[in-house]
């Protein structure tokens, strides 16, 4: 059974930088998969944040490209993403998920809320 | 960009009816890597469909997903209490992966 784990701060101050992990169980981020972030405003709809892929590469949401760092450790089967210069607008639920390729988005982490604030 | 916008915002129904669910794309999806997600309260979405008709594991048969290029549905046919939840459908076919806004199917 795979399963994703976020964690990091949950309060982040205004020009900051918001940085969490995600932890991979189940599964090796080593295999042919991207592992991406989407996060989710409160009472708002889904955002898709970008992907790395097993390689290395990185496909990063154009909106959000000049602030956005998604790595990889694999000794840890972890993943993780760097947002710079945050504000209020950033802050929302977190979420880690497996991209299968062909089928998308197929599991998820718990998500982790956010707070951008002084 | 391909944005995705799925209608309507709100579906009002009673649980035993069926629920038709539409998520229109700007361009034309490639090889219809459409997916559905279901997402209820305080939880992360769970994927119900993939390739715009394959069920994801686990699903009931009751969910079902049809379309192709730019207009694709999602069909809940005898809609169970568990059922009523926020629905967001997704295109993966080139970057970046975009979102609908989502489908609100209430209880009537």
């Amino acid at each position: 059974q795979v399963q994703l784990q976020e964690s990091g701060p949950g309060l982040v101050k205004p020009s900051g930088t918001l940085s969490l992990t995600c932890a991979v169980s189940g599964d090796s981020i080593s295999n042919i998969n991207w592992w991406s972030w989407v996060r989710q405003p409160p009472g708002m709809g889904l955002e898709w944040i970008g992907e790395v892929y097993h390689s290395g590469n990185t496909n990063y949401n154009p909106s959000l490209k000049s602030r956005v760092t998604i790595s990889m450790d694999r000794s840890k089967d972890q993943f993780s993403l760097r947002l710079s210069s945050v504000t209020a607008a950033d802050t929302a639920v977190y979420y880690c998920a497996r991209d299968a390729a062909h089928s998308s988005l197929d599991y998820w982490g718990q998500g982790t809320l956010v707070t951008v604030s002084s | 960009e391909n944005v995705l916008t799925q209608s309507p915002g709100t579906l009002s129904l009673s649980p035993g009816e069926s629920a038709t669910l539409s998520c229109r794309a700007s361009q034309s999806v490639r090889s219809s890597y459409l997916a559905w997600y279901q997402q209820k309260p305080g939880q992360a979405p769970r994927l119900l469909i993939y390739l715009a008709s394959s069920r994801a594991t686990g699903i009931p048969d009751r969910f079902s997903g049809s379309g192709s290029g730019t207009d694709f549905t999602l069909t809940i046919s005898r809609l169970e209490p568990e059922d009523f939840a926020v629905y967001y459908c997704q295109q993966y076919g080139s970057s970046p992966k975009t979102f609908g806004q989502g489908t609100k199917v209430e209880i009537k």
